[in-house]
């Protein structure tokens, strides 16, 4: 069974870190793109980040580039999302996502159950 | 303003039929595969269509997706009162060389 489980939210102070894990269980982790979407309350999904199988392709949403950074380590079935100067608007749950194998079609078919992140003073 | 263009909202009565839009341009929608994306009230997303009209294994046939040009549909037959969901679409967007999503379509079955 696939299973994705991240870990690592909580509140945070405007301008802080936070990183956030997900581990995955249940496929080849290695065989995988992986991607971060995020839900602010009451909104809807925003993709934030999405890495290629070996790492070596990364793509990111404008409003987090230079501030955020997705990797991932293939021996620990890991996924990261490192989080640097944190802003109000970062305020979300933060799914992780599992998503094709292969080359990247835009599909997303496993989701974990999210770890919110609040920016707040 | 999302890239992709929704519906905010749906409905129909149960057992009928109801189609959700989705409407890009050429770098996103008319040039990639598009998935859609159910999300019950306090859950996580669920993926209901990829590439365009493959269902997941375990999604029911009620669940149908197409598209034209640059623009997709998600289609939903049979309704049920547990279909009432929030349901998005996505796809890649060769330009800002990012996924993209609706602004999601509330579905409610009356």
């Amino acid at each position: 069974e696939v299973q994705l489980v991240e870990s690592g939210g909580g509140l945070v102070q405007p301008g802080g870190s936070l990183r956030l894990s997900c581990a995955a269980s249940g496929f080849t982790f290695s065989s995988y793109w992986m991607s971060w979407v995020r839900q602010a309350p009451g909104k809807g999904l925003e993709w934030v980040a999405n890495i290629k199988q070996d790492g070596s392709e990364k793509y990111y949403v404008d409003s987090v580039k230079g501030r955020f950074t997705i990797s991932r380590d293939n021996a620990k079935n890991s996924l990261y999302l490192q989080m640097n100067s944190l802003r109000a608007e970062d305020t979300a749950v933060y799914y992780c996502a599992r998503g094709d194998s292969g080359s990247y079609k835009g599909k997303d078919d496993y989701w974990g159950q999210g770890t919110l992140v609040t920016v707040s003073s | 303003q999302s890239v992709l263009t929704q519906p905010p909202s749906v409905s129909a009565a149960p057992g009928q039929k109801v189609t959700i839009s989705c409407s890009g341009s050429s770098s996103n929608i008319g040039n990639n595969y598009v998935s859609w994306y159910q999300q019950l009230p306090g859950t996580a997303p669920k993926l209901l269509i990829y590439e365009n009209n493959k269902r997941p294994s375990g999604i029911p046939d009620r669940f149908s997706g197409s598209k034209s040009g640059t623009s997709a549909t998600l289609g939903i037959t049979g309704l049920q009162t547990g279909d009432e969901a929030d349901y998005y679409c996505g796809t890649w967007d060769s330009s800002l060389s990012a996924t993209v999503f609706g602004g999601g379509t509330k579905l409610t079955v009356l």
